[in-house]
C-alpha cells in the first residue's frame, strides 16, 4: 500500500507570494494533520482534520490555511509567505482522531523563501 | 509548553543501552515516540497512552508515569540503525494536537 505522499518536494517561492501543498493519506486513513519542522527542531502543529472537518489549529497566523477534500486529501496554503515560513512542511495521516493511534507522515514539502 | 527531551544528544557504540526522557508541564494524555533520520519523514515506535496501554515495536520499550508527567524510551543492544534524531510527541485533549519535545539526537558508532 502506498503510503502518505506530499507534493511537490521541493519549492523556492520569493517573499509575498503564495504556496498550496498537497497531501495523500493512507488509504482508508481519514484524518490528515500538517507540522512545520524548521531545521533543527521538532514538528510544530498546525492543523487536524477529520472527515473534512477542522479539528484543531496550532499557533500559526491566518495566513496559513488548509482544507481537507471528500477523498481524504489535504491541501495547506500559505498566503504572503515570509522569510521565516522556510521550513519543512510535513502531512501525517492517521485512522482517526484521537490520541491512540500512530501518525504516519509522508516525506515532506521542503519550502524555501527568498 | 514544548515538552523537554534529555539528553539533547548521545554517541553510543554498537550493543550499548540509552535512556531517552520526555518530561512535559502539563497532564498528558497521551505520548508518542518517533525516529527521524536526516532528511526524511518521522517513524512511529511507540504510543502509551493514560491507564497503561502500549503500541509499538517489539524491540523498543517505553514507560509513562502519568504522575510525573513524564515519558522515557528505552534503546536496548543499540544498532548502527538506531542513529537519528529522537521525539516524544504528547498529547493533552486525547486529539492529534501533539506537541512534539526538544529532540534527542542519537548516533550509533561501530
Amino acid at each position: 500500500d502506498a503510503g502518505v505522499t506530499q507534493s511537490p518536494t521541493h519549492l523556492i517561492k520569493t517573499r509575498g507570494q503564495h504556496v498550496t501543498l498537497r497531501c495523500s493519506p493512507i488509504s482508508g486513513h481519514k484524518s490528515v494533520s500538517w507540522y512545520q519542522q524548521v531545521l533543527g527542531q521538532g514538528p510544530q502543529f498546525i492543523f487536524q482534520y477529520y472527515e473534512k472537518e477542522e479539528r484543531g489549529r496550532g499557533n500559526f497566523p491566518d495566513r496559513f490555511s488548509a482544507r481537507q477534500f471528500p477523498n481524504y486529501s489535504s491541501e495547506l496554503n500559505v498566503n504572503a509567505l515570509l522569510l521565516g515560513d522556510s521550513a519543512l512542511y510535513l502531512c501525517a495521516s492517521s485512522f482517526d482522531t484521537g490520541g491512540s493511534g500512530e501518525l504516519f507522515f509522508g516525506e515532506g514539502s521542503r519550502l524555501t523563501v527568498l | 509548553q514544548q515538552p523537554v527531551q534529555s539528553p539533547q544528544a548521545v554517541i553510543l557504540r554498537e550493543g550499548e543501552d540509552a535512556v531517552i526522557n520526555c518530561s512535559s508541564s502539563k497532564a498528558l494524555y497521551s505520548v508518542h515516540w518517533y525516529r527521524q533520520k536526516h532528511g526524511e519523514a518521522p517513524i512511529f515506535l511507540m504510543i502509551l497512552l493514560k491507564g497503561g496501554e502500549q503500541k509499538g515495536h517489539d524491540k523498543i520499550s517505553a514507560s509513562f508515569n502519568e504522575k510525573k508527567q513524564q515519558s522515557s524510551l528505552y534503546l536496548t543492544a543499540s544498532q548502527l540503525s538506531y542513529s537519528g534524531t529522537y521525539f516524544c510527541g504528547t498529547d493533552h485533549q486525547g486529539t492529534y494536537k501533539y506537541i512534539f519535545g526538544t529532540g534527542t539526537r542519537l548516533k550509533v558508532l561501530a
